[in-house]
């Protein structure tokens, strides 16, 4: 089956822009999570969706950082005003839910963002 | 706070030697404790978790793992190691007495492994 995939693999946009992230979790996975993964860094949490609202954003950075799962399933991370130290790796994952054991997280490929 | 400890940066071990990755933690309440594997350019894999019950977990590819409650630890171990286990391995925790469900990563330990 499919698993979590992002878009773009890569974005290279200046300092100021406004950027888009993308993440199609695993069909039927209720919760999706964003991680950003700094180099030579383990992913920090962003922001934690169940459903379609967000349960926790205690992650996020800034407000120049937002992030929507209007339908539940796709999630968009949005950043205003990128800045050269919000390059990084975004990462999303997404886990199942509803079953009595606690599940772990499946992770996409990740969106490499460069700000130059 | 939930924390995790990967003291190791860099492991290196002859192909066909037992490997072990070290992992220690704190949490306020009962841990969940994961291990990941990433290669290059290549998302995260899991590869184990300890949820409850037998200390001991087994996993992906040959990989375990043993809780120890009393150490706070929760170290990766592979008897016979493979070139092919070359890559970045992050321990994860998740507390639960915290709020939400987010999992908190150690900064990693690259792992070589020589023929």
């Amino acid at each position: 089956g499919a698993g979590v995939s992002q878009t773009p693999s890569n974005k290279v946009t200046e300092k100021g822009k406004y950027v888009e992230l993308r993440c199609d979790p695993i069909s039927g996975h209720t919760a999706l999570y964003w991680y950003r993964q700094s180099l030579g860094q383990g992913p920090e949490f962003l922001i934690y969706f169940q459903g379609t609202g967000a349960a926790d954003d205690s992650g996020l950075p800034n407000d120049r950082f937002f992030a929507v799962r209007p339908e539940g399933s796709v999630s968009t991370l949005k950043i205003q005003r990128t800045e050269r130290g919000d390059s990084a790796v975004y990462l999303c994952a997404s886990r199942q839910t509803g079953t009595s054991s606690p599940n772990e997280q499946f992770f996409g490929p990740g969106t490499r963002l460069t700000v130059l | 706070a939930q924390s995790v400890a990967q003291p190791e940066d860099q492991v290196n071990v002859a192909e066909g030697n037992p490997l072990t990755v070290k992992c220690t933690y704190s949490v306020s309440g009962n841990p969940y404790l994961f291990w990941y594997v990433q290669y290059p350019n290549r998302g995260l894999q899991f590869l184990l978790k300890y949820i409850t019950g037998d200390n001991l977990v087994k996993g992906s590819y040959g990989f375990e793992a043993e809780f120890n409650k009393s150490q706070t630890s929760f170290h990766l171990k592979k008897p016979s190691a493979l070139v092919s286990d070359s890559a970045l391995y992050f321990c994860a925790v998740r507390d639960l007495k915290a709020a939400g469900n987010k999992l908190t990563f150690g900064g990693g330990t690259r792992v070589l492994v020589k023929p």
